[in-house]
């Protein structure tokens, strides 16, 4: 089978930097996938991986580690607006295997 | 341009009742995704359509549950004999062509809550 784990919910401060992390067992792979869904609404894209390293977006950095099964998210600068959930996600050929996220709290 | 868009956003009925759930994808999108997300859950992959061929539908729970997809565009996923289990979120998404190094994008999704 497939399984995605991530923690269920973390907590950090406006301005901080938090660090979201997930690992994978998975029969195939593809890719790694982030995604932010806010309470309510579709999920949007942040940022993929298919080789081992670090990709860096602006603020979201997005690591991975093939042999280790795992990967991060880095949120820098961290704004109110940011409070949401974080979805991993392994794409496999053509599907999608989606942790259940984490959901972030930003508080003042 | 437009983005992925689903009908009806919310829809309530009763238990044993059958519901009908639109996607209208990205045009020129090949790739037709559905997920069902469940209070709190992460996405479970339901079906999916690329092109003109045959759907993977490995991720279908039951036999109650069926989609369709036409001329290549629009799909429609169909619950039959709705249980209350069923209530969750369902999320289609469309992508380029399904290839390897593609995301996908998220319509806003259809909340159905079975009574």
């Amino acid at each position: 089978g497939q399984n995605i784990d991530q923690p269920t919910e973390m907590t950090a401060t406006e301005g901080a930097i938090v660090q979201i992390n997930c690992t994978y067992q998975t029969s195939g792979f593809n890719g790694l996938f982030w995604y932010q869904q806010h309470a309510g609404e579709a999920p949007t894209f942040l940022s993929y991986n298919v080789l081992d390293g670090l990709e860096e977006k602006g603020r979201f950095s997005s690591f991975l580690s093939r042999s280790k099964g795992y990967s991060y998210l880095l949120l820098k600068e961290l704004q109110m607006k940011d409070s949401a959930s974080y979805l991993c996600a392994v794409k496999n050929f053509n599907k999608f295997y989606f942790g259940s996220g984490t959901k972030l709290n930003v508080k003042p | 341009g437009a983005g992925v868009s689903q009908s009806p956003s919310n829809k309530v009925t009763e238990k044993g009742k059958d519901v009908e759930l639109r996607c209208d994808p990205i045009s020129g999108h090949t790739a037709l995704y559905w997920y069902r997300q469940s209070l709190g859950q992460g996405l479970e992959f339901l079906i999916y359509f690329q092109g003109n061929s045959a759907p993977d539908k490995s991720g279908l729970p039951s036999d109650r549950f069926s989609a369709e997809r036409t001329g290549g565009s629009v799909s429609t996923l169909t619950i039959q004999r709705t249980q209350q289990e069923d209530s969750a979120v369902y999320l289609c998404a469309s992508s380029t062509s399904g290839g390897a190094l593609e995301t996908q994008y998220f319509g806003p999704g259809t909340r159905l809550l079975v009574l």
